[in-house]
Formats: structure tokens, C-alpha cells, sequence
């Protein structure tokens, strides 16, 4: 089984501020690898695809990037909208999520 | 507008049954694969089980095999699934999922609580 590890586990940032969060698998997955936001009782929000792929109607401040082992998902510029809680998902074989990223306002 | 809506979940004993439903619309369910992904209390997405478009493949995460069957009536636009032998640790929101172009999930339900206790 593919193992996907996040850092940091909480993250305490400002409005305004660039923030990147980690996601390493336990081995390659090429680029499969997906970025979801969820906020307390709403369902999971695709954010990014095959690693750095924009989902349609996702704001231009996310960006995704990796390949391999190590991945990451960075907002340019946060926004009041974007605390909430974050997963990394690899689909290159079955799939497994990270643990998460609870990002709160400082 | 895709809308995946989930229920069935409650409260049920341990070793006791529950079967949940998605009902969707929005889209030609009979297109698409289909996944049941639960989150635990605490604790990160899990996925549980997939189906294909027709019913004719199924899958299953280990924790769960031979005692969750996964379904679909595509006539009704629904997605199943029947939990048997239920333990403590399946406690959890339980969400439908529609897979996108690759292997990710692009639409998800509001998800339905199950909760195993005595």
C-alpha cells in the first residue's frame, strides 16, 4: 500500500500570506496525485489533478507541484474563504489520502 | 448541476446492519464508475469501495471486505451500500464520490453518519 504523508498536521497562517503545504509518498506515483479543501460538515472541493492541473472554477491562487515521492500545494495569497482542512490523494495504484492539513487563522 | 446526496446512515448496535444510498443527478450515472470514501472522527479520507459503471466489478479496502457490498440501480440513478457485521471503528461520515477523467474524485456528497455503538 502507498503510504501519503503531510506536513505540517495544523498550520496557523494570515490573510494575505503565501502558504505551502507537503504531501511525500511512500513511493513514486509519477503525478497522480490530487489536492482536496474541506470545511467543517461540506463535502470534500477538488482542487488540483494530476499534480499541478487546476480544477475549473478553482481559484488561480492555488497551484499544485511534485512529481515522484514529493508534492506540494501552495496558496499564493490567503483568503478569509481558504481556512479549512486539506488532503493530498494518490490514485497511481488504489487509492490512499494523507492524513490532512487543518490550516487556521493565526 | 451534479448533486450526489447520501442517507441511510444512524446510530446501530456492533455485529448490527445499515445500508446507505446516493442518490445523483446531473449527470449519466450509468457513465461512471463509482466510490464509497468514509472519514473517521479525528482522522483523514479513507477510501472503502468502488464500482464500476455497469455493476459487473466491484472492490473493496481490506478493512472492509466481506462484510460491505457495494451496488448501483442505474434505472434509479443510485449508489449502495450495505455494511454487515459493523464494527466500532467503522464509525464515520460515509461519502459518494463520482471519479473525474483520471482516477481523483471531482464530485462528492455531503456525506451521512454512521455510528457504531452499544
Amino acid at each position: 500500500d502507498i503510504q501519503m504523508t503531510q506536513s505540517p498536521s495544523t498550520l496557523s497562517a494570515s490573510v494575505g500570506d503565501r502558504v505551502t503545504i507537503t504531501c511525500r509518498a511512500s513511493q513514486s506515483i509519477s503525478s497522480w496525485l490530487a489536492w482536496y479543501q474541506q470545511k467543517p460538515g461540506k463535502a470534500p472541493k477538488l482542487l488540483i489533478y494530476k499534480a499541478s492541473s487546476l480544477e475549473s472554477g478553482v481559484p488561480s491562487r492555488f497551484s499544485g507541484s511534485g512529481s515522484g515521492t514529493e508534492f506540494t500545494l501552495t496558496i499564493s495569497s490567503l483568503q478569509p474563504d481558504d481556512f479549512a482542512t486539506y488532503y493530498c490523494q494518490q490514485y497511481n495504484s488504489w487509492y490512499s489520502f494523507g492524513q490532512g492539513t487543518n490550516l487556521e487563522i493565526k | 448541476e451534479v448533486q450526489l446526496v447520501e442517507s441511510g446512515g444512524g446510530l446501530v448496535q456492533p455485529g448490527g446492519s445499515l445500508r446507505l444510498s446516493c442518490a445523483v443527478s446531473g449527470f449519466t450515472f450509468s457513465s461512471h464508475w463509482m466510490h464509497w470514501v468514509r472519514r473517521a472522527p479525528g482522522k483523514g479520507l479513507v477510501w472503502v469501495s468502488r464500482i464500476n459503471n455497469d455493476g459487473s466489478s466491484t472492490d473493496y479496502a481490506d478493512s472492509v471486505k466481506g462484510r460491505f457490498t457495494i451496488s448501483r440501480d442505474n434505472a434509479k440513478n443510485a449508489l449502495y451500500l450495505q455494511m454487515n457485521s459493523l464494527r466500532a471503528e467503522d464509525t464515520a461520515v460515509y461519502y459518494c464520490a463520482r471519479p473525474g477523467a483520471g482516477h481523483y474524485f471531482d464530485s462528492w456528497g455531503q456525506g451521512t453518519l454512521v455510528t457504531v455503538s452499544s
